[in-house]
């Protein structure tokens, strides 16, 4: 099955900085998401980006697909970025598409 | 919109012993998905259903959980008997059904925390 890995593993940071989070994958996919899961275990959609950048605020995320990869940027972070981002990629099997999920960056911002 | 729902929030069984979870999906999402998170890694895909059809339960280890999604809507995982290595999240998600093509988005519940001691 397709390979999805995150780096880096862990993070720390102090608030006000800036933070690149890279995720890359073994195959063609056909859509890729940037989940953030809070200390209370919620996974929350933060992009659907199967190519190009898109901007929410003071995150964007960029996928180069043809290069298999996608980057996750959070510019001036804030305690409140803190948490485990994941990234996941939908494969199409079979008329079905499956989500696989990479091991996720865990990041602590300090104030 | 009413998201996700996941009920108990909270488990602590003996090894050997029986639990059951349950989830609710999104009003009108066809796909609905349990996943298993170990504590340290990603999600694991368990089992997906389209409507109340299985279309991947590779990664479910049938010999002890069980799911079923009846009339198409809510859905029970059951693991009977537990073991130590079940203690995990387990994280139901719904999205719509686009046809032959990948949903543009999914929706977790907050998940079930099991204990197994």
């Amino acid at each position: 099955g397709i390979q999805v890995e995150q780096s880096p593993p862990d993070l720390i940071l102090q608030e006000g900085a800036n933070s690149t989070l890279r995720c890359n994958f073994s195959d063609s996919v056909n859509n890729l998401q940037w989940f953030h899961q809070n200390p209370w275990g919620q996974l929350i959609n933060l992009f659907y980006i199967p190519s190009g950048t898109k901007q929410n605020g003071r995150l964007s995320a960029t996928t180069v697909a043809t290069e298999r990869y996608s980057l996750l940027y959070i510019s001036s972070s804030q305690t409140t970025d803190s948490g485990v981002y994941f990234c996941a990629v939908f494969i199409m099997n079979s008329g079905y598409s499956t989500l696989t999920f990479g091991k996720g960056t865990m990041l602590l911002v300090s104030p | 919109e009413a998201g996700v729902a996941q009920s108990p929030r909270y488990k602590i069984i003996e090894k050997r012993q029986s639990v059951a979870f349950w989830c609710n999906p999104i009003s009108g999402h066809a796909t609905l998905y349990w996943y298993q998170q170990i504590l340290g890694q990603g999600p694991k895909l368990l089992i997906q259903f389209q409507n109340n059809g299985v279309v991947d339960d590779s990664q479910l280890p049938k010999d002890r959980f069980s799911a079923e999604r009846l009339k198409g809507v809510d859905s029970t995982l059951k693991i009977q008997p537990a073991k130590l290595e079940d203690s995990a999240v387990y994280l139901c998600a719904s999205s719509p059904s686009w046809d032959r093509r990948p949903p543009t988005t999914i929706y977790f519940g907050e998940g079930s925390w099991l204990t197994v001691v």
